[in-house]
């Protein structure tokens, strides 16, 4: 079966400037996540849908990301405007509907704010 | 940390010989998860073991959980070279699906 696929992979934008990440998750997967992590610090928890509804965004920085999964199929992460923090990796994770399983990720989308 | 610390954070070992990784967490948690990392790429799924498990194996991999000092580790044994990534631990809260991560062990094995 196919991964879980991003994109783009990378990405370079001038501060103040629109993005927007895309997570493709593997098919039949309800759960989809989003992580961010920054230079040197620890991977964290943006948030969680599960189909279309967003169940946890407790990890969205500010107002600034806004996420959404249309359909309960692929997600995207649109960053207005981006700021020279949001730097770092995004990464996209899916799992089955059941509890208990192992999240797979994709290979992340580096964002440069320039 | 959010939630996890792993220990040490870089290692460094022949190929050949055993690499062993620690994690420590905080709160109560479901399940533990350890990934690894290649550079540039995604987090690839090693190991789930759940908080009533003790003791986990997979291939040349053995987890041990010990709920009580709410740590981990994670052995790799007979380590090769392709073996040279980062691992990361991560737990899950009760009552929540998302993943606190650690930042990481570098492991490098060298031919």
């Amino acid at each position: 079966e196919a991964g879980v696929t991003q994109f783009p992979s990378h990405s370079v934008i001038e501060k103040g400037q629109t993005v927007t990440l895309r997570c493709d998750p593997i098919s039949g997967h309800d759960n989809l996540y989003w992580y961010r992590r920054v230079m040197g610090k620890e991977i964290k928890f943006l948030l969680h849908f599960v189909k279309e509804s967003k169940q946890d965004e407790s990890g969205m920085p500010n107002n600034r990301f806004l996420a959404e999964r249309t359909g309960g199929t692929y997600s995207t992460l649109k960053v207005q405007p981006a700021e020279l923090e949001d730097s770092g990796v995004y990464f996209c994770a899916s799992s089955p509907g059941n509890s208990n399983q192992p999240q797979h990720f994709g290979d992340g989308t580096r964002l440069s704010i320039l | 940390s959010q939630q996890g610390e792993e220990d040490p954070q870089a290692l460094s070992i022949q190929e050949g010989e055993n690499a062993t990784m620690n994690c420590s967490y905080k709160t109560s948690i479901n399940n533990l998860q350890w990934y690894r990392q290649n550079s540039g790429r995604g987090l690839v799924h090693l190991i789930l073991i759940r908080s009533n498990e003790r003791e986990k194996h997979s291939g040349r991999l053995r987890v041990t959980l010990d709920t009580s000092k709410k740590s981990s580790s994670l052995l790799i044994t007979a380590s090769r070279a392709a073996d040279t990534a980062s691992y990361f631990c991560a737990t899950d809260r009760a009552g929540a699906n998302n993943l606190f991560f650690g930042t990481g062990t570098r492991l490098t094995v060298i031919p």
